[in-house]
């Protein structure tokens, strides 16, 4: 039981550079969402999504894209990338049908240089 | 605006002690709060919840207090063992229009086990 799966586990870009990180759920969860974490801070959540093919911003989306093509599978893209967006990046799940605890992948470590 | 804050970032603990994780939110219409654990390297791991009409919750070994008169909620660790080490974090659950649930978490509390 794999839970929430995020690939890659660790980045290093260039200021300028695109890249897209991978969330994988195998619950059959409607809702996904991306966070980053900053150290000193929570997570904050980027963006989200109710089910397959729809997203919504959260409260740092700028500088991100998502999408959700399929139900089991939330993609978030950085078009291209600053330095500020050096974070870890955390992955999220819930079954949407009431308020239920979200389940976490392992996070993706990005750094950007 | 809407904030959860920790009392403590640090807290330690000797092994057996029982341990006191507190966390106060300013939302009063929040009305669901989780606890997570989140060790290094790790994604924060979900440890209990209460709903906000409840005001006590017990898990194996945990216990969640809510307060809303005060906006408080505390996590309590019983026997605390070298493997609950790590960050824990309060977060307080909130839904949004259109669906989907926000969680707004506070910095952590840093708990460390001492032998």
């Amino acid at each position: 039981n794999a839970g929430v799966t995020q690939t890659p586990k660790f980045r290093v870009l260039k200021t300028g550079q695109s890249m897209t990180l991978l969330c994988a759920q195998d619950m059959n969860h409607e809702y996904m969402y991306w966070y980053r974490q900053d150290p000193g801070m929570g997570l904050r959540l980027i963006h989200y999504s109710v089910g397959e093919g729809t997203t919504a911003k959260g409260e740092v989306p700028d500088g991100y894209n998502v999408s959700r093509l399929k139900k089991q599978n939330f993609l978030l893209g950085l078009e291209s990338a600053a330095p500020s967006q050096t974070s870890v990046y955390f992955c999220a799940s819930t079954p949407g049908v009431l308020s239920q605890p979200q389940h976490f992948g392992d996070g993706t470590r990005l750094s950007i240089l | 605006g809407e904030s959860v804050g920790l009392h403590l970032p640090t807290l330690s603990v000797q092994e057996g002690d029982n341990s006191i994780i507190n966390c106060a939110y300013s939302n009063s219409a929040s009305d669901y709060f989780i606890w997570y654990k989140q060790e290094s390297g790790k994604g924060p791991q979900f440890i209990i919840d209460i709903r906000s009409n409840m005001d006590k919750r017990q898990g194996q070994r945990v216990t969640v207090l809510l307060n809303k008169t005060v906006k408080h909620l505390s996590l309590q660790i019983a026997a605390t063992q070298p493997g609950d080490s790590a960050v824990y974090f309060c977060a307080e659950n909130r839904e949004l229009t259109g669906g989907g649930n926000k969680l707004t978490f506070g910095t952590g509390t840093q708990l460390k086990v001492e032998l």
